[in-house]
């Protein structure tokens, strides 16, 4: 069984960055295709992008464009997210998940307020 | 606004059989497969549905999906108190280099 250990909550300002961590374990890392969903508060889910390790090109929704970096570390079984340029709107809890074997992590908060 | 379209409601008295419907386009629906996620509040999204109607282990056969052309459906019988939730369909779309795309989410009530 895959598990996915999600980096802690995080406060940043407007205009900052972040950076989110997924560790797996448990499967084969390099051949799964991880997504990156988030979720603002009392509303839906929405993708942001994903990559699949062992091809480490990643490909990204049109919204965050320019915006969001996702990498994986196949050496540490980890895939990170980075989302630049913060505003109020980017306040949700942030998942990795491999959307098509329904593994997800515990979700991340991040929450942007000056 | 999300790309599949799903009611914003739903709800249902226990032992009662409802359907949640999700309705796409030929880029996503219509031409690949269907996911049902469940997510109780405070909780990451639990899969419920793969490949249109197919049930991961520990899934209870009271929740089945169908696909029919760009729509899909996830039908719950036997109501129970713990169905209360909200439910999202999801699907690949081919469009832009690929992608995918969710439903705005369903939130079920027992009464």
């Amino acid at each position: 069984q895959v598990q996915l250990v999600q980096s802690g909550a995080e406060v940043k300002k407007p205009g900052s960055s972040v950076k989110v961590s997924c560790k797996a374990s448990g499967g084969t890392f390099s051949s799964y295709a991880i997504s990156w969903v988030r979720q603002a508060p009392g509303q839906g889910l929405e993708w942001m992008g994903g990559i699949i390790p062992i091809f480490g090109t990643a490909n990204y929704a049109q919204k965050f464009q320019g915006r969001v970096t996702i990498t994986a570390d196949e050496s540490t079984s980890t895939a990170y997210m980075e989302l630049s340029s913060l505003r109020s709107e980017d306040t949700a809890v942030y998942y990795c998940a491999v959307l098509w074997f329904g593994y997800w992590g515990q979700g991340t908060l991040v929450t942007v307020s000056s | 606004q999300s790309v599949l379209t799903q009611p914003p409601s739903a709800s249902g008295t226990p032992g009662q059989r409802v359907t949640i419907s999700c309705s796409g386009s030929s880029s996503n629906i219509g031409s690949n497969y269907v996911y049902w996620y469940q997510q109780l509040p405070g909780t990451a999204p639990k899969l419920l549905i793969y490949r249109n109607n197919q049930r991961p282990s520990g899934v209870p056969d009271r929740f089945s999906g169908s696909k029919s052309g760009t729509s899909a459906s996830l039908a719950i019988s036997g109501l129970r108190s713990e169905d209360e939730a909200d439910y999202y369909c999801a699907a690949w779309d081919d469009s832009l280099s690929g992608h995918w795309v969710f439903g705005g989410g369903t939130k079920l009530t027992v009464l």
